[in-house]
């Protein structure tokens, strides 16, 4: 069966750390895979996009890379800053089924100052 | 000015009874979305509306019954409510241009439906 992987797991980190999610995927074909960041009671917000055929994106302090041969993102958050807490989900595209984002369970930070 | 909004920001309500999610976007977005995320916090997309056509239809009972009356508007509708309903409903759009890939989502704040 098609699964969206991401740890459940809070991350907790030192402020200025940098902080690292994963987002794992099987039987899966994702044409792109994009990342959001969601807040307590708010809607997700849009980060970033990668396409299958890049590796890595960045976005000020925004990192994203995609492996599609371990079928596998990491999504990096340099210089972390309390400001940065927040729930952070990864989605991929599913070609087979019309085109839709399939969100993985999101994996919640918590930055310390 | 908000892009996409959906009313009411919470409805708590009795198993049994009928009521309606109301989702507009000032976007000019050619699709609209409804997901549901659970207490778990999975996000699981519903239905999707491409202008006004529906293109997207998930396993979810027929109690629940999408309405666009516009490609701004997206409606959910749900009969006859049940205690697995309380959930939070998510309205979305995106601008798809024509291509076979959607774009980014952008979310509306999320209706907080609690069934009692």
């Amino acid at each position: 069966s098609q699964k969206i992987e991401q740890n459940s797991e809070a991350l907790n980190i030192q402020e200025g750390k940098t902080a690292t999610l994963t987002c794992n995927y099987t039987n899966y074909s994702p044409a792109y895979l994009q990342w959001y960041r969601q807040d307590p009671g708010r809607g997700p917000v849009f980060l970033l996009l990668i396409r299958e055929n890049e590796k890595e994106k960045r976005k000020e302090r925004l990192k994203v890379t995609f492996d599609t041969t371990l079928k596998q993102s990491l999504f990096h958050i340099t210089a972390s800053q309390p400001a940065d807490s927040a729930t952070y989900l990864c989605a991929l595209d599913r070609k087979a089924a019309g085109n839709k984002l399939t969100f993985g369970g999101g994996t919640r930070v918590l930055v310390k100052p | 000015d908000t892009a996409v909004s959906q009313t009411p920001k919470y409805l708590v309500t009795q198993m049994g009874n009928d009521k309606s999610i109301k989702c507009e976007q000032n976007l000019g977005h050619d699709t609209m979305y409804w997901y549901k995320q659970d207490s778990k916090k999975f996000l699981k997309i519903m239905f999707s509306y491409n202008n006004k056509e529906l293109i997207i239809n998930e396993t979810v009972p027929n109690r629940f019954s999408p309405k666009s009356p516009d490609k701004a508007h997206l409606n959910l509708h749900i009969n006859s409510l049940e205690l697995g309903d309380s959930a939070v409903y998510f309205c979305a759009s995106s601008l798809d241009r024509g291509s076979v890939s959607p774009g980014e989502l952008f979310f509306g704040e999320g209706s907080r439906l609690t069934v009692l």
